[in-house]
């Protein structure tokens, strides 16, 4: 139970262009997903917390108007990077939490490495 | 704020012994779930273990177990009969609402054949 796909996997892009990354949660509800970003040999950053049907909530330092988030479903969850550019190369991964999980685990995607040109 | 903090950054071990990585932790909560994480070369986060603060007994799953000081707020991970597979990054982790996970930097763990 409790599997998390992400969409792409690995993604290449022109600097300049968009690219949205899907992140689905296959087998349960999830009322909030969350979005990672990790860099080499570094821990997972936390990006955004996002809640179905409301807006996502951003940590600090990272633009909201370049990380469009969409939680418009309770099994989907989508990130777009716009305008992309070299420095956004990274690997993102989402994790989705299930208010009936009754030990507060997330359950995270398998990633989407994006490689900016 | 909550910080989580791994010291090691690089562990070896060599195949078949025991090898125990460090996690402390900093809150005011009273209540709270703990995590360990396991990150190979795919990079699919595995959860390798969990623990509810409230427990006083220590988690264990098959090879892995953990040393949970709530006073000391450590939380080490101790891998029994260390297999090739076992080689990966691992995080530590907390979470005292399901809202928010935080972190600690990783360590990469080599098992030497």
């Amino acid at each position: 139970g409790a599997v998390v796909s992400q969409h792409p996997s690995r993604v290449i892009c022109k600097s300049g262009t968009s690219v949205k990354i899907e992140c689905r949660s296959l087998d349960f509800q999830a009322t909030t997903m969350f979005w990672y970003r990790q860099f080499p040999k570094k821990s997972l950053m936390l990006m955004a917390t996002s809640n179905e049907g409301s807006k996502a909530t951003y940590e600090q330092g990272v633009e909201k108007d370049k990380f469009l988030i969409n939680h418009a479903s309770l099994t989907l969850s989508t990130l777009t990077v716009t305008s992309a550019h070299p420095e956004d190369s990274s690997f993102y991964i989402c994790s989705a939490h299930s208010p009936d999980s009754p030990n507060y685990e997330q359950y995270f995607g398998p990633g989407t490495r994006l490689t900016v040109t | 704020a909550q910080t989580v903090t791994q010291s090691q950054p690089e562990m070896s071990v060599q195949e078949a012994e025991t090898v125990t990585l460090s996690c402390t932790y900093d809150t005011s909560e009273s209540d709270y779930y703990l995590f360990w994480y396991k990150q190979p070369p795919s990079r699919q986060m595995i959860l390798v273990i969990r623990q509810e603060a409230y427990k006083q007994q220590n988690a264990t799953e098959n090879r892995f177990s953990v040393n949970f000081q709530k006073a000391a707020k450590s939380f080490s991970l101790k891998i029994s009969d260390s297999q090739l597979g076992d080689a990966a990054m691992y995080f530590c982790a907390y979470s005292n609402t399901g809202n928010q996970f935080y972190f600690g930097t990783g360590t990469s763990l080599t098992v030497i054949p």
